[in-house]
């Protein structure tokens, strides 16, 4: 079955740290995606990738083909970051559906 | 532009009632996607779309139909509702396939059966 394992599955932080979230997969994959839902439970994309790294202001999301393996990480974390990340990855050329992670819940405490 | 909008936002309803949740994109998107979001798992495709008049089961059909009539707009129903459809659902909608472009989420629908 193909499957998307994140970790931590829960993870708290002092303001300002550096935050890394880890996604890993079974199988290969076409694509890659970095979601964010806020504590209000809207969901917004923040990354695609389907190799090498990307980065939006503070956030940084890198994968690793090879190893089957993508990491989110937020430099500088403020409590607005506090929010459930998720991992979903689509697996197959073919495929119109993305396998999704159970998420990350992240709190940032000032 | 609205994005992706749903109606109802909060739902309660009895064991064998029936209604339909309403997803709206104003992105002129091919491909629409109803999941549902339950504690403890992650999202999971109910239904979705690749274009008007057409639609496709996802990895948890059963107890769900779905229309497509206009491209705007994505419909999810259930017949006869279980407690075990208690969830969060949530629309969305992309201009392309699922795994090439960015999904546009709607605000989700929190239905309860009693």
């Amino acid at each position: 079955k193909n499957e998307v394992e994140q970790s931590p599955q829960n993870l708290t932080a002092q303001e300002g740290e550096f935050i890394t979230i880890n996604c890993s997969y079974s199988v290969g994959i076409s694509a890659l995606h970095w979601l964010q839902q806020h504590p209000g439970g809207g969901i917004v994309s923040l990354f695609m990738l389907s190799s090498g790294k990307k980065k939006h202001g503070r956030l940084i999301a890198t994968i690793n083909i090879q190893e089957k393996h993508s990491s989110l990480h937020i430099t500088a974390s403020h409590p607005r970051d506090s929010a459930v990340y998720i991992c979903a990855v689509r697996f197959g050329a073919g495929s119109y559906q993305l396998t999704f992670g159970k998420g990350t819940k992240l709190s940032v405490i000032p | 532009n609205a994005g992706v909008t749903q109606t109802p936002k909060f739902r309660v309803l009895k064991t064998g009632q029936s209604m339909t949740l309403l997803c709206a994109q104003d992105m002129n998107h091919e491909y629409m996607y109803w999941y549902r979001q339950d504690p403890g798992m992650g999202l999971r495709l109910i239904h979705y779309s690749v274009g008007e008049g057409t639609t496709a089961k996802g990895e948890v059909p059963d107890g769900y139909n779905v229309s497509r009539l206009k491209k705007q707009n994505f419909l999810l129903g259930l017949e006869s509702a279980a407690p075990s459809q208690t969830s969060v659902y949530f629309c969305a909608s992309s201009l392309l396939l699922a795994g090439h472009n960015e999904q546009f989420f709607g605000p989700g629908t929190r239905l309860t059966v009693l």
